[in-house]
């Protein structure tokens, strides 16, 4: 049972580069998240989603874009990358919001960009 | 996000001692969650509290709600080095449509 995936696991960027996160979950979850995880500012929500074909803003949307085609994949994009947005970004998933049931967790992309 | 607080911001602690972190909302909170972090890698999910007043125990970790549903408890007895790890609380608000994390705590357990 793979849980939550998320490729790369790494990745280096020049500024001004674009590319595309992608989490993948297979617990049929409706609810999906991207966070990131900066030193001394605890996760913070960039984007999420409800539901397939649905998006919404979180906390931290500036300079991403998201997309949820398929029920099992929620894509994280940047269009244009800056040194700002070195981070390490966490995908998440859970079958409903308030209601009790806990994220799950992928493992993690380490992104930097020089 | 400042919605979340989380004392104390790092912990060091012997081997055999006890720990308590605390989580503060200003907010009614409608679903708290506890969560685990090993440097560099993911959240491992601990466990959840939706009741106000409601305690919740695994192995030697306690977590507890207040009734007013703003404050929570995560204690440690008998900490081991295993316990190491950065403790992350997170919250339901806007009745679910959003959710967000306090900033962690850091624990160190000496051997």
């Amino acid at each position: 049972n793979a849980g939550v995936t998320q490729t790369p696991k790494f990745r280096v960027l020049k500024t001004g580069q674009s590319m595309t996160l992608l989490c993948a979950q297979d617990m049929n979850h409706e609810y999906m998240y991207w966070y990131r995880q900066d030193p001394g500012m605890g996760l913070r929500l960039i984007h999420y989603s409800v539901g397939e074909g649905t998006t919404a803003k979180g906390e931290v949307p500036d300079g991403y874009n998201v997309s949820r085609l398929k029920k099992q994949n929620f894509l994280l994009g940047l269009e244009s990358a800056a040194p700002s947005q070195t981070s390490v970004y966490f995908c998440a998933s859970r079958g409903q919001a308030a209601g009790g049931q806990p994220q799950h967790f992928g493992d993690g992309t380490r992104l930097s960009i020089l | 996000s400042q919605e979340l607080e989380q004392s104390p911001q790092s912990l060091i602690v012997q081997e055999g001692k006890n720990l308590t972190i605390n989580c503060t909302s200003s907010k009614t909170l409608y679903g708290l969650y506890w969560y685990k972090q090993k440097y560099g890698e993911g959240l491992i999910f601990l466990m959840m509290l939706q009741k106000g007043g409601e305690e919740k125990s695994h192995e030697k970790i306690t977590a507890k709600l207040d009734e007013k549903k703003q404050q929570s408890s995560l204690h440690i007895t008998a900490s081991q080095p295993s316990h190491a790890g950065i403790y992350l609380c997170g919250a339901d608000i806007d009745y679910g449509q959003n959710f967000v994390f306090g900033p962690g705590t850091r624990l160190s357990v000496l051997p």
